[in-house]
């Protein structure tokens, strides 16, 4: 089972920053937090990851609390492009084998005019 | 920029047909992924490949199903007797090592069993 936890739903004004939060209170330390989307029925698209470093790329930002329990992804400056089912997904770090992802139901994110 | 491609986008087939539905991953990459998505339903996992072999399989992948890396580029799922309840969206996807690095997902293959 999924072990994160995350808003069913959330809604945002385009051009404004999306806050999406996710709680992963049981995340061991080698726990990746990532993050994708699915817009409409497309594959999963990759957003960003991190380990307990805050990051950021072109896409968006990923801020993770000290205690690693909880994080929020940050789309700066949201469009209708945006709108999609957001997926927080707690990752373990596997050497040398594969290893899966396991999607919740995640956040619809519907961003509006 | 490097994509994962499966065909075909779209199968129908009728119940107890076998299929194979087909995945070229990155062609640097190494480790291998097929997750499945029923309408409305969450992304599971079914079966993850490395080195040849199945690293991981989930309880869906039963007996019915198996996958192949046939000739070092493509990627198959194939389900060998399908069922009504097989009717999904079938994704593929690569990473090019494990730990701490992305999967790029294709678009999926909509199959449907009638």
């Amino acid at each position: 089972d999924a072990k994160t936890t995350q808003p069913p739903s959330m809604d945002c004004a385009e051009g404004r920053a999306a806050n999406l939060p996710c709680n992963h209170s049981t995340i061991s330390g080698n726990e990746y937090v990532y993050w994708y989307r699915q817009i409409h029925s497309q594959g999963p698209q990759y957003i960003i990851h991190g380990l307990k470093n805050n990051e950021t790329n072109e896409m968006a930002s990923l801020i993770i609390t000290e205690d690693r329990k909880s994080s929020t992804l940050i789309l700066p400056h949201a469009t209708l492009r945006d709108t999609a089912v957001y997926y927080c997904i707690v990752r373990v770090e596997n050497t040398g084998t594969a290893s899966k992802l396991t999607f919740g139901t995640g956040t619809r994110l519907q961003v509006t005019l | 920029e490097p994509e994962v491609t499966q065909t075909p986008s779209h199968q129908v087939t009728q119940m107890g047909q076998e299929v194979i539905l087909r995945c070229v991953p990155i062609s640097n990459h190494l480790y291998f992924y097929w997750y499945r998505q029923i309408l409305g339903q969450k992304v599971e996992f079914l079966v993850s490949f490395y080195n040849n072999e199945i690293s991981e399989k989930s309880e869906i992948f039963d007996d019915q199903f198996s996958v192949e890396r046939p000739d070092g580029s493509n990627f198959t799922l194939k389900i060998r007797s399908t069922k009504l309840e097989d009717s999904a969206m079938y994704f593929c996807a690569s990473s090019d090592q494990a730990p701490n690095t992305e999967a790029f997902f294709g678009q999926g293959t909509r199959l449907t069993v009638v």
